[in-house]
């Protein structure tokens, strides 16, 4: 079936880069997308969302676009700090009666050494 | 602060009893609330869709008898792990839906079933 998925499963960087996470999907049909942060033994945490309608947005310190043609989706994190370091993960919603329902990709662990 | 809480945040039982996590909304009220389920090192994958006053929707492969769902009211709902196996020691996560044309932004902070 469709499924969101990642192309790097870990990343490291040194505090202070910029850190790029990538993420392709395969379902044209989803609308919106989200970038979630996972510390362990935590759920979820939002990190920033995006619409299909758009190719940019911009949050404190984090940028996401969105590339429809190619179905990619990326997370830019800038100044990359220690308290970065968690699993990050995408996650598409096809909105309509699927409203709500998430299909996450399979995550990139993200380390920044200082 | 927290906006869904849940609750255990750990449990540990014995294999061929029930567990019961809760799932509440802390500030609003939820039509929606989802449930995932996720393996170590592994991602969320969504089990069921918990719908206030109906029965809940479960996704393929997910034992609708074996994970009972119930969501009695606006801000709780529950999923009851029934005779429980080793093979469902995972880490259980709720999240709730405030609208019922949003995505949910929001999620528990999870729930460690070990069945021993």
């Amino acid at each position: 079936g469709e499924s969101v998925g990642l192309h790097l499963p870990t990343l490291s960087v040194q505090e202070g880069d910029n850190s790029i996470i990538n993420c392709a999907y395969s379902n044209s049909a989803s609308d919106y997308f989200i970038w979630y942060k996972q510390e362990s033994g935590k759920g979820p945490q939002f990190i920033i969302d995006i619409r299909s309608n758009m190719d940019k947005r911009q949050g404190q310190r984090v940028t996401v676009l969105l590339n429809k043609t190619v179905k990619h989706l990326s997370l830019q994190i800038a100044a990359t700090q220690p308290g970065d370091s968690a699993v990050y993960f995408c996650a598409e919603n096809m909105g309509g009666t699927s409203y709500g329902k998430l299909t996450f990709g399979q995550g990139t662990i993200l380390t920044v050494h200082p | 602060g927290a906006v869904v809480s849940q609750h255990p945040s750990r449990v540990i039982c014995k294999s061929g009893t029930s567990v019961k996590i809760e799932c509440r909304s802390l500030d609003f009220q939820a039509t929606t609330m989802f449930w995932y389920r996720q393996f170590p090192k592994q991602s969320l994958m969504l089990m069921a869709t918990s719908n206030e006053g109906s029965k809940a929707t479960y996704e393929q492969g997910v034992e609708k008898d074996k994970f009972l769902i119930n969501h009695a009211s606006l801000t709780l709902s529950t999923l009851t792990v029934t005779s429980a196996h080793p093979e469902d020691s995972s880490f259980y996560i709720c999240s709730a839906s405030r609208r019922r044309d949003d995505s949910p932004l929001h999620f528990g902070n999870g729930t460690r079933l070990t069945v021993t």
